[in-house]
């Protein structure tokens, strides 16, 4: 059974950091490429980033490219979002997911709560 | 503001057929990209539904199709059930912005 857990979100300050961590199981990790979905209150899905299967190729979304930065563990079954100078607008339930061949999101995690505020 | 354009919402009754649309550009389905379909229910994290235009993952039912001509693609849901309620998205890739955009996302309502 696929299986993906969220972990790291929280509140924090205007211009803060946070990481967040997506643990994986029941899939060969190793060779999937992996996304991180986010979803803000009142509004629809966006795509944040993707990461190839061997971590070479990295994708972002406009809003977020130069404060934002994907990462993985192959080793540990783990991607990570290293979320820098955060803001208001990316208060969201960040959501992380498995791509399918075909860069279908084909499974989800729970969703981590991330709140910017003052 | 999403280059995919999805109606805010549609309904029908019990049993019903309803069908969600997707436009596009040419930079995103009208120059092939393939079409993905996602289903949120309220407060769970999005299912696919469809990938590739109009294939089902194992455990969907076949009420649920998708199809797709030129820059425009649809969803279909035929027997309309009550736990459909929940808020659909279309997803392909957009060459112009280098980037795995989402519809504006449809709520389906079961009247």
């Amino acid at each position: 059974e696929v299986q993906l857990s969220e972990s790291g979100g929280g509140l924090v300050q205007p211009g803060g950091s946070l990481r967040l961590s997506c643990t994986a199981s029941g899939f060969a990790f190793s060779s999937s490429a992996m996304t991180w979905v986010r979803r803000a209150p009142g509004k629809g899905l966006e795509s944040v980033s993707v990461i190839s299967a061997d971590a070479t190729t990295t994708q972002y979304t406009d809003s977020v490219k130069g404060h934002f930065t994907i990462s993985r563990d192959n080793s540990k079954n783990t991607i990570y979002l290293q979320m820098n100078s955060l803001r208001p607008e990316d208060t969201a339930t960040y959501y992380c997911g498995k791509l399918s061949p075909e860069f279908a999101v084909d499974y989800c995690g729970q969703g981590t709560l991330v709140t910017v505020s003052s | 503001q999403s280059v995919l354009t999805q109606p805010p919402s549609v309904s029908g009754a019990p049993g019903q057929k309803v069908t969600i649309s997707c436009t596009g550009t040419s930079s995103n389905i009208g120059a092939g990209y393939e079409v993905h379909w996602y289903q949120q229910l309220p407060g769970t994290a999005p299912k696919l539904l469809i990938y590739s235009n109009n294939n089902r993952p194992s455990g969907i039912p076949d009420r649920f199709s998708g199809s797709n001509s030129g820059t425009s693609t649809s969803l279909a849901i035929t027997g309309l059930q009550a736990d459909d309620e929940a808020e659909y998205y279309c997803q392909s890739y957009d060459t112009r912005l280098s980037d795995y955009v989402f519809g504006t996302g449809t709520r389906v309502t079961v009247l």
